[in-house]
C-alpha cells in the first residue's frame, strides 16, 4: 500500500516564476492538507481539502492557492516567487475529515527560489 | 488551539528511557495532545494521541495530569535511530480539525 506520494522531489526556480507541486494521498484517504516547512522550523498550515474544496487555509497570501482532483489527488500552486517561499512544502492525507488529527506525511518537495 | 511550548533540544543515551515534557496552560476542554516525530528529509509522523491520565502504544506513552496544563511523552529504552525533532500539539475535535499547528519541536539527540 502506498504511502503518501509527492512530485517533483526537488525544484529550483527563479524569483516571479510560478510552480506546481503534485500530491496524491494515501489509499482510502480523501483529506489532503499541504505545510510549508522552512529550515529549522516546525510545518506551516497553508491550507486543507476535502471533497474538491478548500475547508480550511492558514496565513498565506492569495499566492498560494490549490486544486483538489475527484480521485483525492491534489496541487499547490505558487504564484509570483520569492526568495522566502525556498523551503519544503509537505501533503498530508487524513481518512477521515473530521478527525484529521492523525495526517500521514509525504517526503516533500525541496522548492529553491534564486 | 492552544500554544504548547517544549524544550529546544535533549540528549541522552542509547537504552536510556528519555521524557519529553510539553506545556500548554490553555488548553481548552475539548483540545486533544497529539505528539509528531519528524526525521531529516522526511515528513512528520504521528506517534500518539491522549486527552488525559496515561496512553500507551507500541512506540511510546504519554502522561498527562489532571490538570492538562502540560504533558510527557516518554520514550523506553532509546536507539540511536530515535534521534530526530519530536512535536508537541494540541488539537480539538471540532472546527479546525485539519489544521495541525507545530512550533520548533524538541531535537532529541541519542549518543551511543
Amino acid at each position: 500500500d502506498a504511502g503518501v506520494t509527492q512530485s517533483p522531489t526537488h525544484l529550483i526556480k527563479t524569483r516571479g516564476q510560478q510552480v506546481t507541486l503534485r500530491c496524491s494521498p494515501k489509499s482510502g484517504h480523501d483529506t489532503v492538507s499541504w505545510y510549508q516547512q522552512a529550515l529549522g522550523q516546525g510545518p506551516q498550515f497553508i491550507f486543507q481539502y476535502y471533497e474538491e474544496e478548500e475547508r480550511q487555509r492558514g496565513n498565506f497570501p492569495d499566492r498560494f492557492s490549490g486544486h483538489q482532483f475527484p480521485n483525492y489527488s491534489s496541487e499547490l500552486n505558487v504564484n509570483a516567487l520569492l526568495l522566502g517561499d525556498s523551503a519544503l512544502y509537505l501533503c498530508a492525507s487524513s481518512p477521515n475529515y473530521l478527525t484529521s488529527y492523525e495526517q500521514y506525511f509525504g517526503p516533500g518537495t525541496r522548492l529553491t527560489v534564486t | 488551539l492552544a500554544k504548547t511550548t517544549q524544550p529546544i533540544s535533549m540528549d541522552s543515551y542509547e537504552g536510556q528511557e528519555v521524557n519529553i515534557t510539553c506545556s500548554h496552560n490553555n488548553i481548552a476542554t475539548n483540545d486533544y495532545i497529539t505528539w509528531y516525530q519528524q526525521f531529516p528529509s522526511q515528513g512528520p509522523r504521528f506517534i500518539i494521541q491522549g486527552y488525559k491520565t496515561k496512553v500507551t502504544n507500541e512506540v511510546a506513552s504519554l502522561f498527562i495530569p489532571a490538570d492538562r496544563k502540560s504533558s510527557t511523552l516518554s520514550l523506553p529504552r532509546v536507539s540511536l535511530s530515535d534521534t530526530a525533532v519530536y512535536y508537541c500539539l494540541s488539537w480539538t475535535p471540532s472546527g479546525n480539525t485539519g489544521k495541525l499547528i507545530f512550533g520548533q519541536g524538541t531535537t532529541l539527540q541519542v549518543k551511543p
